[in-house]
């Protein structure tokens, strides 16, 4: 059974502070890594990183994915509190029915909570 | 663009009633997917559509759920009859299978059963 594991579960920082969130998995064919953003409502997307993309950027955030380790990590530079939100790990692997597509499934998430 | 929406945003009901969670994917998304987010399990895929037709029904925890999409810009998840240990909040997202595009997801419907 595919499985994805976070960590830490939570971490409480001050605004400006630099952070690493973890994610490892063990998947049947790894096809990606996602992450998500979950504030009050809808986790939003962040990245996707599969084999042909293991690092990608969007202004404070990034995020690299270490096939050899089966594992990636989500950096926050100078956080700020509109960062404060649960980060969610999703890996997609083959799915058993062989379809095109295959199952995301998703860690226990990091709670981000920045303070001012 | 109008993301994934979802109906109710919030559902309260007792304990025995039937419950029926809506949504309406993104415009030419051909893949929608229904999840459930506990606090004690995370996010749980329960069943996904391709093109209106459902592909697998593996995480339907058991025969009072179920789904239906009857056209490619609506979906329902019922649940019938209903019991406390169904309480979570449930998300319909859908996605668009060419160049690795990643799920988008509702802003799902908080159901509480008493």
């Amino acid at each position: 059974e595919d499985k994805v594991v976070q960590s830490p579960l939570s971490l409480v920082v001050h605004e400006g502070d630099t952070v690493t969130l973890n994610c490892s998995y063990e998947v049947t064919n790894f096809r990606s890594l996602l992450w998500y953003k979950q504030e009050k409502k809808a986790p939003t997307f962040l990245f996707m990183l599969t084999s042909s993309g293991i690092e990608k950027k969007s202004g404070r955030l990034s995020s690299i994915l270490d096939k050899k380790e089966l594992s990636s990590i989500l950096n926050i530079t100078a956080t700020q509190t509109g960062d404060s939100a649960i980060y969610l790990c999703a890996v997609e692997g083959e799915w058993a029915g062989g379809t095109s597509y295959g199952k995301l499934t998703f860690g226990q998430g990091t709670i981000l909570t920045v303070h001012p | 663009d109008a993301g994934v929406i979802q109906s109710p945003r919030h559902e309260v009901t007792e304990m025995g009633q039937e419950v029926t969670l809506r949504c309406k994917p993104i415009s030419g998304h051909d893949y929608l997917f229904w999840y459930r987010q506990t606090m004690m399990r995370g996010l749980e895929l329960l069943i996904y559509f391709n093109n209106n037709v459902p592909i697998d029904d593996s995480g339907m925890p058991e025969d009072r759920f179920s789904a239906k999409m009857p056209n490619a810009s609506f979906s329902t998840l019922k649940i019938q009859p209903s019991e406390p240990r169904d309480s979570a909040v449930y998300f319909c997202a859908s996605s668009f299978r060419g160049l690795n595009q990643p799920q988008h997801f509702g802003d799902g419907t908080r159901l509480s059963i008493l």
